[in-house]
């Protein structure tokens, strides 16, 4: 089965930038989507289509792919920024490959 | 607004089955894919299957192959989620979800806590 590897925890200062990545074979040829999921929460679309914003998603949050690798950068990081990111990939050749990455803990210091 | 909610908690034994509920709001249920999405304690998130809700279609994945069902009501603007064979592994909080354009899952609902005991 596909696996999709985030590292476990990133921390990062206020006002830095933190980047988050997301490893899966071949990811350059999928679409990626990012989530924030916030403690007793559902989780909360903040990137898709590999860069695109929902309305309402600040523009700190950006998203790019390259090779095997998906990052999702949150510029400026604030407080309210602490959760845990979750990737998803999607395939449109296929009508069930819908893959969620292992998810990254961000911590605000 | 695009509301998705759920049924309440649920308390299952092992074997027993569950059935869930997404009752849906604020856009033409028709137009859309729903999808069911669960989480484990402290766990990642984990597809289980969509529905087309125009045509009643689904797809399901091949983990949850004969244990899940979805299935739609077109007037009620709900789609519900039933899970048979309940073991200690299924307890989770399961979300449905709306699916965009891309695959991706823009509205969710509150999500609801099934609890496998004995």
């Amino acid at each position: 089965s596909y696996v999709l590897t985030q590292p476990p925890s990133v921390s990062v200062a206020p006002g830095k930038t933190a980047m988050i990545t997301c490893g899966g074979n071949n990811i350059e040829t999928k679409t990626v989507h990012w989530y924030q999921q916030k403690p007793g929460q559902a989780p909360v679309l903040v990137i898709y289509y590999d860069n695109e914003r929902p309305s309402g998603i600040p523009e700190r949050f950006s998203g790019s792919k390259s090779g095997d690798t998906a990052t999702l950068t949150i510029s400026r990081v604030e407080a309210g920024d602490e959760a845990d990111y979750y990737c998803q990939l999607w395939d449109s050749h296929s009508d069930h490959f819908y893959v969620f990455g292992t998810g990254t803990k961000v911590t605000v210091l | 607004q695009v509301q998705l909610v759920q049924s309440r908690a649920e308390v299952k034994s092992p074997g027993a089955s569950v059935q869930i509920s997404c009752m849906t709001s604020g856009f033409t249920f028709n137009f859309y894919t729903l999808t069911w999405v669960r989480q484990a304690p402290g766990q990642s998130l984990e597809w289980m299957g969509w529905i087309n809700a125009d045509n009643g279609n689904t797809k399901y994945a091949e983990k949850f192959q004969g244990r899940v069902t979805i299935t739609r009501d077109t007037s009620a603007t709900t789609t519900y989620m039933d899970l048979s064979g309940l073991t200690s592994e299924d307890t989770a909080v399961y979300y449905c979800a709306r699916q965009g354009n891309y695959g991706e899952f823009g509205y969710w609902g509150q999500g609801t806590l099934v609890t496998v005991s004995s």
